[in-house]
């Protein structure tokens, strides 16, 4: 079955430190896979989406993600966060019709 | 406003009632997606529309739940005889197709006391 693993929980940076935010999917079609974030009291947003070809992805504000298929995973970067950064923010894999969506990882920046 | 739009944003309930929620999906989206979402969860998949036809339904899904798309643009999502364990944020998404990933409402917020 098709599945998504965000181990991150939550994750606590303080601003302009570097983020990696980890994915891993298990689906054995071709692999679409997206990031999509979640402000407080805001509906989900689309960040990124990996479909084929470059394996570096980028996204809006300054996030992007690497898709490496030999350790199904597909992480999300950013290099310098800042506060308002802080989300929730969920990996998703298209599964056979839907987008299968991971757990969540709870970022929280200190100013 | 060219989003989609969910309606009522907050419902409470009290157990045994029925609670119906609408989704006015983006016009030219002929895919709608109901999800459900608790806290500190990722969104669990409902059931899916493409047009008017109901192409699949979770098995997280109980009888007490139906959804409906009847002319191909607003959806319904009727959960009966609520129980508290209804108590979560519902969903809905809409998209062109799958591959441009999808447009979320910002949810109407179940309360079931």
């Amino acid at each position: 079955a098709q599945s998504v693993s965000q181990h991150n929980h939550h994750v606590i940076l303080s601003e302009a430190a570097s983020l990696e935010l980890g994915c891993n999917y298990s689906y054995g079609g071709t692999v679409n896979l997206f990031w999509y974030v979640q402000y407080p009291g805001q509906h989900l947003q689309l960040l990124l989406k990996y479909f084929s070809g470059d394996p570096l992805v980028k996204g809006i504000k300054g996030f992007e993600a690497e898709f490496i298929k030999s350790k199904f995973s597909f992480n999300l970067r950013k290099p310098s966060v800042q506060w308002s950064d802080t989300a929730e923010y969920f990996c998703a894999v298209i599964g056979a019709s839907k987008i299968i969506f991971g757990s969540g990882t709870r970022l929280s920046i200190r100013p | 406003d060219t989003g989609v739009s969910q309606d009522p944003r907050h419902k409470i309930t009290k157990r045994g009632q029925n609670v119906t929620f609408r989704c006015d999906p983006i016009s030219e989206h002929n895919r709608l997606y109901w999800y459900r979402q608790t806290l500190g969860q990722g969104p669990e998949f409902l059931t899916y529309f493409q047009n008017e036809a109901q192409l699949e339904k979770s098995r997280l899904l109980s009888d007490r739940f139906s959804a409906e798309r009847p002319k191909g643009s607003f959806s319904t999502l009727e959960i009966q005889r609520t129980e508290q364990g209804d108590s979560a944020m519902y969903l809905c998404a809409s998209s062109p197709g799958q591959i441009y990933g999808y447009t979320f409402g910002s949810g109407t917020r179940l309360t079931v006391v």
